[in-house]
């Protein structure tokens, strides 16, 4: 298996602009999470998933920050519009069933918003 | 939610036991102790967890304490691709999300 697959790896973009991050999970996971990493407020939990459907978004920051997750093999994170503090590296992790206690990461897209 | 508590840095040498500490005061009796390590560039990866007993896997061993209030990962033998910061996370057992804290960076010095 390849792994969690984040895409791009890297965007840089303008301040205004929309930013649509990827992710594809593995394969036969059923849980999927956001996470955003930043110097100055560590790594943080955005939003995470059980079977599609968000089970808890308490992390996003603001409305101008929404996630979906069209089918179990696909998930976006858009940010519009963006602005300079968004940014980070986001990462994207998914779990199986069977376990219930590892969460797989994916290697991050770096943002940055000038 | 029930907070960990790690020192910001650590730094031991080459081939030699390493020992990390993470304090949970306010542990729960149904909270998992989890260990994640972040390598320079990379996500995080999952190293080890344990709910009462110690544990051991192929990266490290988890010592908890009997109290549960805290916990010690343990690397037995540090090597250079080691150094990362180790983070220190409580789960509830019917909680599907973790939350980060700092985490102690580790240095390995050869």
């Amino acid at each position: 298996d390849a792994g969690v697959i984040q895409s791009p790896r890297h965007e840089v973009t303008e301040m205004g602009q929309e930013v649509t991050l990827r992710c594809k999970p593995i394969s036969g996971h059923n849980s999927l999470f956001w996470y955003r990493q930043t110097m100055m407020r560590g790594l943080e939990l955005l939003i995470y998933f059980n079977n599609n459907v968000p089970i808890d978004d308490s992390g996003m920051p603001e409305d101008r920050f929404s996630a979906k997750m069209p089918n179990a093999s696909f998930s976006t994170l858009k940010i519009q519009p963006s602005e300079p503090r968004d940014s980070a590296v986001y990462f994207c992790a998914s779990r199986g069933l069977a376990g219930f206690n590892e969460q797989f990461f994916g290697p991050g897209t770096r943002l940055t918003v000038l | 939610d029930a907070k960990t508590t790690q020192p910001n840095s650590m730094e031991s040498n080459e081939e030699e036991p390493v020992h990390l500490p993470c304090n949970h005061s306010t542990i729960s009796g149904t909270d998992y102790i989890h260990w994640y390590r972040q390598l320079p560039s990379q996500g995080p990866e999952y190293v080890i967890h344990g709910l009462t007993s110690n544990v051991n896997n192929r990266m490290a061993s988890l010592a908890i304490a009997e109290d549960r209030k805290s916990s010690t990962l343990i690397l037995h033998r540090a090597t250079l691709r080691d150094a990362a910061v180790y983070y220190c996370i409580l789960r509830a057992y019917n909680n599907n999300d973790m939350r980060f804290g700092a985490g102690t960076r580790l240095t390995v010095k050869p």
